[in-house]
């Protein structure tokens, strides 16, 4: 099983609404990161976790807030978000939380503000 | 934090091989140069990854010179399902627990019948 699975694949709220995303891996990966791209732009790294724990935020708003229950599970807690914040939001796993090993990417939420 | 930076886009012909260039002049000594395909609405996709000299796959080759400074990925007879966006990563170790994998801007390869 090589694969990163996430749901839901569209999600559409309000800018008042709270909803989760979820990414599910069972390679045995041990680092589990959060983008988010844009349209026609690459994607940008927001969260990693590094066995279980967070390890890097890339200063992103308290609005996103991410959680990693156990080895197999990454979750994207999202509250009051923006209009701006529509986007393809992708979630990736690699064996060991450095830049020299292969990331596996889930196929990504496209989520719509409104 | 090594950059890299790459042709915005290429066109190519079916059947020909395209080598898309990826300059980074701060690579870290202990950095591996990583290559990633992405469709439109997917996530990104694994191509190839080396250190040093010459990498090959079943899908691409990846060329790097003595000084590491560059990087050409190789795609031998490129199909109209090769048409996506081709990023150039160089991993960041950020220490020896925090791994950072932040792409550039990507080259936008066009494959025409």
């Amino acid at each position: 099983d090589t694969e990163v699975t996430q749901t839901p694949k569209h999600l559409v709220m309000g800018m008042t609404n709270k909803k989760s995303l979820k990414c599910e891996q069972h390679m045995g990966h041990r680092a589990m990161y959060w983008y988010k791209q844009k349209a026609k732009k690459p994607p940008e790294l927001m969260f990693v976790y590094s066995y279980e724990k967070l390890s890097i935020n890339e200063s992103v708003p308290s609005r996103f807030s991410p959680e990693c229950p156990n080895s197999s599970l990454l979750n994207l807690h999202l509250h009051a978000l923006q209009p701006e914040d529509s986007a393809l939001y992708l979630c990736a796993s690699s064996l060991l939380p450095t830049g020299n090993t292969e990331a596996f990417f889930g196929q990504g939420t496209r989520l719509t503000v409104v | 934090l090594a950059k890299t930076t790459q042709p915005i886009s290429m066109d190519s012909y079916e059947g020909q091989e395209v080598n898309i260039t990826c300059s980074h002049n701060n690579i870290a000594t202990n950095d591996y140069i990583t290559w990633y395909q992405q469709f439109p609405s997917q996530g990104p996709r694994f191509i190839i990854q080396g250190y040093k000299t010459k990498v090959t796959n079943e899908v691409a080759s990846l060329f790097i010179p003595a000084d590491r400074k560059s990087s050409t990925l190789s795609l031998p007879r490129v199909s109209l399902s090769d048409t996506a966006v081709y990023y150039c990563l160089v991993g960041d170790r950020g220490g020896s627990t925090l791994g950072r994998l932040y792409f550039g801007r990507g080259t936008q390869l066009t494959v025409w019948p």
